[in-house]
């Protein structure tokens, strides 16, 4: 069974303060791996899609990186406004598989 | 930009009832999904939607649940007999042509089951 685990579960960050929030999966065969952003009561909003080992893309402050078992999502000095939850997700075929999400809180 | 909708925002409905929650995709996107998201949980697929016809459904999206799409630009989700256990938000997404797996999704229906 397609699993998605992400960790921390939460993590509260000082503004500027650069971490990674990880994402682990166990899938027969990497179709896509996406990264979600969402607020509360709200749906998730599209970040990135990676498809293959070693593969990087960046967004602002958001880098999102690849590895064959797990992918990172780095966040450099962050800002009190990139506080929400960030959900990764993998599919096989057409059915998504979503994570738990890490709850990130950047304080002032 | 475009957007997904979705309608009503929050619905409120008594066990047993049949209730329609309505998605209007973006206009050039060819796959629809749904998912639902019980508060403080993860987000769960039901099912993906294509050319007119299911193409993926979890176990969730057992006989108590159905999808249309009644014209060129509304999708829909039916819930019939509701249980308390189905009180959720409730998200449509969809995406684009083959192999286009990002998906854009809707600010949700807030569904509460009495």
């Amino acid at each position: 069974e397609d699993q998605v685990t992400q960790s921390p579960e939460a993590l509260r960050l000082q503004e500027g303060e650069s971490s990674s929030l990880n994402c682990s999966y166990t899938v027969s065969g990497l179709r896509g791996l996406f990264w979600y952003r969402q607020d509360p009561g709200k749906g998730p909003e599209f970040l990135f899609t990676l498809y293959s080992a070693g593969e990087e893309k960046e967004k602002e402050r958001l880098k999102a990186t690849l590895t064959k078992k797990e992918s990172f999502l780095h966040i450099t000095a962050p800002k009190p406004e990139d506080s929400a939850t960030y959900l990764c997700a993998s599919n096989y075929g057409q059915n998504f598989v979503f994570g738990p999400g890490t709850r990130l809180s950047v304080l002032p | 930009e475009p957007e997904v909708t979705q309608t009503p925002s929050h619905q409120v409905t008594q066990m047993g009832q049949e209730v329609i929650l309505r998605c209007v995709p973006i206009s050039n996107h060819l796959y629809f999904y749904w998912y639902r998201q019980i508060l403080g949980q993860k987000v769960e697929f039901l099912v993906s939607f294509y050319n007119n016809e299911i193409s993926e459904k979890s176990e969730i999206f057992d006989d108590q649940f159905s999808v249309e799409r009644p014209d060129g630009s509304n999708f829909t989700l039916k819930i019939r007999s509701t249980k308390l256990e189905d009180s959720a938000m409730y998200f449509c997404a969809s995406s684009g042509g083959q192999g286009a797996y990002e998906q854009y999704f809707g600010p949700g229906t807030r569904l509460t089951v009495t």
